[in-house]
């Protein structure tokens, strides 16, 4: 079975530091897809970055990089230069084989500081 | 990007009565679509994926008379909670998916906090 990994309910950072968000994964399948969400306050899913099991580089997107150690099973978000807009739920997720459902972890709650 | 509207975004009502959410894809043909269930501070937890013109698929643990899907086109999915009881309080939230290679990316609502009175 698939599972998705956060232990780490709350994290906090300064505001322009970079902070890191961890996530671990269990799957026997050689083909998957990670993905990173942020869930402000009002509830909406904000898609940030996917990296792919096969993607031979690590995802980036602006601020936002994915730490990709497929040998570990960990796909740790690293967010830098930290705003306090960033403050808010951050969800790891892992499609499955089919690439249809998508296994969320419990989710990290990220507070920046001014 | 593509954008999922989901609509009520909050709902207040009376138990015993249904409520019917919906979830549309604006520009672009979701023939899947899932629902999501949420409760404060949880995670996401997945109660069933909506395919258009046939039955959905529902997880484990949810009940298929009480959450009734429905996909009638390939942009229009809805959720209809019947007799709704103070426990179906929730935040609910639905998603569809983009196949585009191998990345699928999904898109979600702004979802719809029920509330059972």
């Amino acid at each position: 079975a698939q599972k998705i990994t956060q232990t780490q309910p709350g994290m906090f950072v300064q505001e322009k530091e970079a902070v890191t968000l961890d996530c671990t994964y269990d799957t026997s399948d050689p083909s998957y897809g990670l993905f990173w969400y942020k869930q402000p306050s009002s509830g909406e899913m904000i898609f940030l970055i996917y990296q792919g099991s096969y993607d031979q580089q690590n995802a980036t997107e602006g601020r936002y990089s994915l730490n990709f150690q497929k040998a570990r099973k960990s796909a740790n978000l690293v967010i830098s230069a930290s705003q306090l807009g960033d403050s808010a739920m951050y969800f790891c997720a892992m499609k499955d084989t089919g690439g249809f459902k998508t296994i969320f972890g419990a989710g990290t709650r990220l507070f920046v500081k001014a | 990007g593509a954008v999922v509207s989901q609509h009520p975004s909050r709902v207040i009502c009376k138990s015993g009565t249904s409520v019917k959410i919906e979830c549309r894809s604006l520009d672009f043909q979701a023939t899947t679509m899932f629902w999501y269930r949420q409760f404060p501070k949880q995670s996401l937890m997945l109660m069933a994926t909506s395919n258009e013109g046939s039955k959905a698929t529902y997880e484990q643990g949810v009940e298929k008379d009480k959450f009734l899907i429905n996909h009638a086109s390939l942009t229009l999915s809805t959720l209809t909670v019947t007799s709704a009881h103070p426990e179906d309080s929730s935040f609910y939230i639905c998603s569809a998916r983009i196949i585009q290679g191998a990345n699928t990316e999904a898109f979600f609502g702004q979802g719809t906090r029920l509330t059972v009175v």
